[in-house]
């Protein structure tokens, strides 16, 4: 059983294309999470969802755009790509929005984005 | 100082050994602390959240020093399949309901 599942796995886009990253979680979290791993492995948080409420959105361009249509699923879409948009994108869930002890975040295996 | 900082490592170590890492963070009104572990072009997984008493799971021990602002994690008698980064994950400090995860330190067990 996949706990958080997003697909693609693998995008390679040209420049200036509109792309989207689905993500589904079967755990019954209530936020879920997009972060953005670097070539230098920095894991940075984009945007935080709790029960399909936007409650975190960090300085990322407006050309990303997270849609979340039931607190079971958050996708990310993104508009005119660029090459720096090159990444691998992770989503996550957690069972609530908080940074308790007992709060563990819940990864998806990655969407490595290639902007050529 | 940093948010979160991390040696990057690589720690090379031979199976066997006791290999400890350790992490700084910024946030002194911080309570919560995690180690993920990152295996190569895999998701971070949780290994072990860092209670203020310590905590040990097995070869996994971590520790939390308040008055140094520092987190740290003892591996013991290592394990080719411990190779992977090691990410220390501290609460933002920015106000908002979320994690910091530093870049990682590397782990390499040879045989």
């Amino acid at each position: 059983d996949t706990a958080v599942s997003q697909t693609p796995k693998y995008l390679v886009t040209q420049m200036g294309n509109d792309k989207s990253i689905k993500c589904e979680q079967n755990l019954g979290h209530d936020t879920m999470y997009w972060y953005k791993q670097d070539s230098k492995k920095f894991l940075k948080i984009m945007f935080s969802y709790n029960n399909k409420e936007l409650i975190i959105n960090e300085t990322v361009p407006n050309r990303f755009s997270p849609k979340s249509p039931d607190k079971a699923h958050l996708n990310l879409h993104i508009n005119s790509l660029e090459l720096g948009d090159s990444a691998v994108y992770f989503c996550a869930s957690s069972q609530e929005g908080n940074t308790g002890k007992r709060n563990t975040i819940y990864f998806g295996e990655g969407s490595w984005l290639t902007v050529v | 100082r940093k948010e979160v900082e991390q040696d990057p490592g690589p720690f090379n170590v031979p199976e066997g050994a006791t290999v400890a890492f350790n992490c700084t963070y910024s946030n002194s009104a911080s309570q919560s602390f995690f180690w993920y572990r990152q295996d190569c072009r895999k998701e971070p997984k949780l290994l072990m959240s860092v209670y203020s008493s310590g905590n040990e799971d097995g070869r996994f021990t971590a520790q939390l020093n308040r008055a140094s602002q520092y987190i740290s994690l003892l591996i013991r008698d290592s394990k080719l399949s411990d190779s992977a980064t090691y990410l220390c994950v501290v609460p933002s400090d920015t106000g908002r309901r979320a994690l910091t995860f530093g870049s990682g330190t590397r782990l390499q067990v040879q045989p």
